[in-house]
């Protein structure tokens, strides 16, 4: 069975530690991708990747990082985690090309206190 | 840009059939997904439709108009398990996928 695994299903973090989210998938898929999904505002864009050690800006950006050093490996980095950055992080994967739809993993409840 | 549009949320019945519909407008256009997402579960694939018309598969069916840029998920023998989100990502070519926030599904006895 395909997967994407995520690292940490549950994280509780303080204000203005370092976090990494680490996401691994099985695959051999070329396109990786983070997303936060917050009540009311669906699934936003933070980072994604078409390669390794290539790395795009999505829709929010502003206060992560991402590292692709292998293919299977995509790791989200919250540089100085912040209270609104509490949110369930998705990490998803896709095979290049656009007509297949993303396998998710199952998702990093973040809390930042 | 990209705008898409779904109700928020919806309740039907067990048993029941429940139309969920999907308005989008966006810049280029391959086709469009639907996902179902459990409450605290990651999205999984339901469909994917690229040409006009129904495309059915069990008790789940998607129709896409492409002119109109209109979609919907069609369920039918609504079951309590299918109580989800479902949520709608145009496909628009050479971006990643922008999701729809969702319609929340709420099945009842």
């Amino acid at each position: 069975d395909v997967k994407v695994t995520q690292s940490s299903r549950y994280l509780v973090k303080r204000t203005g530690e370092k976090v990494f989210l680490e996401c691994v998938q099985d695959m051999d898929h070329e396109n990786m991708f983070w997303y936060r999904q917050d009540p009311g505002l669906g699934l936003r864009l933070i980072y994604f990747s078409y390669d390794v050690k290539m790395k795009e800006k999505g829709d929010i950006p502003e206060g992560y990082s991402v590292s692709r050093e292998k293919k299977e490996r995509f790791s989200l980095i919250l540089e100085s985690a912040s209270t609104n950055q509490t949110s369930m992080y998705l990490c998803a994967s896709s095979p290049a090309g656009q007509s297949y739809g993303y396998t998710f993993g199952s998702g990093t409840r973040l809390t930042v206190v | 840009g990209q705008n898409i549009d779904q109700p928020t949320e919806m309740t039907a019945t067990e048993g029941a059939i429940v139309q969920i519909n999907c308005t989008y407008q966006t810049s280029g256009f391959n086709g469009l997904f639907w996902y179902q997402q459990h409450a605290g579960e990651a999205p999984t694939f339901l469909s994917y439709n690229v040409l006009d018309g129904l495309e059915e598969k069990g008790r789940f069916s998607s129709f896409l108009s492409r002119s109109k840029g209109y979609s919907y998920l069609l369920l039918k023998e609504l079951q309590m398990k299918d109580s989800a989100s479902y949520l709608c990502a145009p496909n628009s070519g050479n971006t990643p996928l922008v999701f729809g926030k969702g319609t929340r599904l709420s099945v009842i006895a």
